[in-house]
């Protein structure tokens, strides 16, 4: 089945705790790309690959680093979380090339963070 | 600057009445336009989408769009509201060969029975 896998989906840390949402699709796309979804805002770019070693800063980048070492894989790393960066995070992917690029997002179900 | 403006926060409707959903965006190229649905604990799910050709555009789950480039507006339809429909709907505006999707900040749709 096709698909984006995020992990974990749900996690409480402490402030300045560091870890890793991890993400990873099956789908051979060479785009993927990371979200944070906040009550009225909608969804923010937080960084955003275009393929393996390839990585930019999206909207909201600050206090996230990423790495794309594999194609499949597209990890969120929060060295020093804070309270701030308390929400609901989403992965997404899509191809970038040929008549599959129609430019839909493929979404994983999100991972829920609360930073205490 | 790029945007998408839903104006609508939460709409309520009653199962079988019609629904329209109000998306106005801000995109200095031919934008490309989506419709998506988030359904409760669900990541985002494409409803449609428009590129070119036909305005009203035709997606899963009985919903259609009509692109209005004169207003600048993308609007959701459904003739008749089933009360699975209850989820939240984002618009947004994108290339194929763009870096990004913007989101609009989403319209939470409740069904009445």
């Amino acid at each position: 089945e096709a698909q984006v896998t995020q992990n974990p989906r749900y996690l409480i840390t402490v402030t300045g705790k560091k870890l890793t949402v991890t993400c990873s699709q099956n789908m051979n796309h060479e785009y993927m790309s990371w979200y944070r979804q906040d009550p009225g805002l909608g969804l923010r770019q937080i960084y955003y690959s275009m393929n393996v070693e390839v990585t930019d800063k999206g909207d909201v980048p600050e206090g996230y680093k990423v790495s794309r070492k594999e194609k499949r894989n597209f990890p969120l790393i929060l060295e020093s979380p804070s309270p701030n960066q308390t929400s609901l995070y989403f992965c997404a992917s899509r191809p970038t090339g040929g008549d599959a690029n129609t430019g839909e997002l493929f979404f994983g179900e999100g991972s829920r963070l609360t930073v205490l | 600057a790029q945007s998408v403006t839903q104006p609508d926060i939460h709409i309520t409707v009653s199962e079988g009445a019609s629904l329209e959903l109000r998306c106005n965006y801000s995109y200095g190229a031919t934008p490309y336009l989506f419709w998506y649905v988030q359904s409760p604990g669900q990541g985002l799910q494409l409803l449609l989408k428009y590129f070119s050709g036909d305005t009203l555009v035709q997606g899963i789950k009985g919903f259609e769009a009509e692109f209005k480039r004169s207003q600048s507006s993308f609007n959701l339809r459904k003739p008749s509201v089933h009360w699975s429909d209850a989820a939240e709907y984002f618009c947004a505006v994108g290339n194929t060969g763009g870096f990004k999707t913007i989101f609009g900040a989403g319209t939470r749709l409740f069904v009445k029975a």
